[in-house]
């Protein structure tokens, strides 16, 4: 079965440049989060949806970020304009919800650096 | 602010030897999960635990849930190369029906053959 899959797997721009990052979520999932993590901060949850709907977005840091869910398959997180101080790996995660016992199922990140 | 401190941050130790990662927080959490992550990939789930006391077993790996479900703790017996990585804890909350999740700094763990 396929997992989460982020794209792309690393990026390398120049700060003030429009960042895009992608994420297709495991299939039936209705919860889908954002993750960054980074060596100072550890892994930390930036906004997650529920049936392609932000539930909470109090993680998002700034302005500059924002993130989609057009459809049950597909989500966004955007970074206008960039700043090194963004460099990190950002994970997209899905899960399905029954009780507290489900796992999030992580994909392998997006290693984003901001020159 | 870091809801979750996790310690050791780092620890290397020789193949054969035990060790215990720690994960502690002043907040009550629905239940706990340990996670770990291999380099270039995502944390995936190991265990979680969910009543106040509870002790999990996943081989040589033993995970406690603290009585008054604030902390946890994560013991590995004869440790293995093979163990080698990043073990991450999270505190799971339940709002709005998400499951919320407040990760631990980490704890990378070396294990020398």
């Amino acid at each position: 079965d396929a997992g989460v899959i982020q794209s792309p797997r690393h990026e390398v721009t120049e700060m003030g440049q429009e960042v895009t990052l992608r994420c297709k979520p495991i299939s039936g999932h209705d919860y889908l989060f954002w993750y960054r993590q980074t060596m100072m901060r550890g892994l930390e949850l930036l906004i997650y949806f529920n049936n392609n709907v932000p539930i909470d977005d109090s993680g998002m840091p700034e302005d500059r970020f924002s993130a989609k869910m057009p459809n049950a398959s597909f989500s966004t997180l955007k970074i206008q304009p960039s700043e090194p101080r963004d460099s990190a790996v950002y994970f997209c995660a899905s899960s399905v919800y029954r009780d507290s016992n489900q796992p999030q199922h992580f994909g392998d990140g997006t290693r984003l650096s901001i020159l | 602010t870091q809801l979750l401190e996790q310690s050791p941050q780092f620890l290397s130790i020789q193949e054969g030897e035990n060790l215990t990662v720690y994960c502690n927080s002043s907040s009550v959490f629905s239940s706990l999960q340990w996670y770990r992550q291999e380099p270039g990939e995502g944390p995936v789930l190991l265990v979680t635990v969910v009543t106040g006391g509870e002790v999990k077993k996943l081989k040589r790996l033993t995970f406690q849930f603290g009585d008054a479900r604030k902390d946890s703790s994560l013991h590995i017996t004869a440790a293995q190369p093979g163990d080698t990585g990043l073990y991450l804890c999270a505190g799971v909350r339940i709002i709005q029906g998400a499951q919320k999740l407040v990760f631990g700094q980490g704890t990378r763990l070396t294990i020398n053959p």
